[in-house]
């Protein structure tokens, strides 16, 4: 069946990188994804990848997918007070399919 | 653009009525929207997959009487929670997909939520 984890707590100081990681179980997957919560609102898309890809980057984040181990990870470099949230990464099967989300990372950021 | 919204962003109403929130596409047009639950400190729940022009799919354990959905245009989808009781409070998501044009990136777009405290 589909079951993803995360580790469930992070606290990084103000300019440090942050390194959030997520196992999933179902090699099925054909797109991983992240998202970003704010404390009572919705889910923020930060960035995905498709699962033929080993890493994506854009500005502050860097995606690692070790399809092998079945591993996902979302680096912030210069993590920043405003990143302080929680993190969700999902999974999905493709178009047509729902997403699977794990448990979440709360990151907390001390300056 | 893909910006969801949802409405109310808050709602109190008392033990045994009905509350209906909305969730709108603003910029895009979405034949299937989701609605999720949130507990405290927990991750989404997937409750159904709304379809438009047709009936919701909802996911085992998840009462189709209680939490009633309808779908009727590409941009609005409305969860009435139906004689709500305490246990009913929580958080309620939706999200959107982008179908036209279809990507297989299979991206949902979230609303901000809704706070459903039930008296």
């Amino acid at each position: 069946g589909e079951d993803v984890e995360q580790s469930l707590f992070l606290s990084v100081r103000e300019g440090d990188s942050s390194v959030i990681n997520c196992t999933y179980t179902d090699s099925s997957s054909t797109y991983l994804y992240w998202y970003k919560q704010e404390p009572g609102a919705g889910l923020q898309l930060l960035t995905y990848i498709f699962s033929n890809m080993d890493m994506k980057q854009d500005q502050r984040l860097t995606v690692l997918l070790n399809k092998k181990d079945k591993h996902l990870s979302l680096r912030i470099a210069d993590t920043q007070t405003g990143d302080s949230a929680i993190y969700f990464c999902a999974e999905s099967m493709g178009y047509g399919n729902k997403l699977v989300f794990g448990a979440g990372t709360i990151l907390r950021v001390k300056s | 653009g893909a910006v969801v919204s949802q409405h109310p962003s808050w709602v109190i109403c008392k033990s045994g009525t009905s509350v209906k929130i909305e969730c709108r596409s603003l910029d895009f047009q979405a034949t299937t929207m989701f609605w999720y639950r949130q507990f405290p400190k927990q991750s989404l729940m997937l409750m159904a997959t709304s379809n438009e022009g047709s009936k919701a799919t909802y996911e085992q354990g998840v009462e189709k009487d209680k939490f009633l959905i309808n779908h009727a245009s590409l941009t609005l989808s409305t969860l009435t929670v139906t004689s709500a009781h305490p246990e009913d409070s929580s958080f309620y998501i939706c999200s959107a997909r982008n179908q036209i044009p279809a990507r297989v990136e299979n991206i949902q777009y979230f609303g901000a939520g809704t706070r459903l405290s039930v008296l």
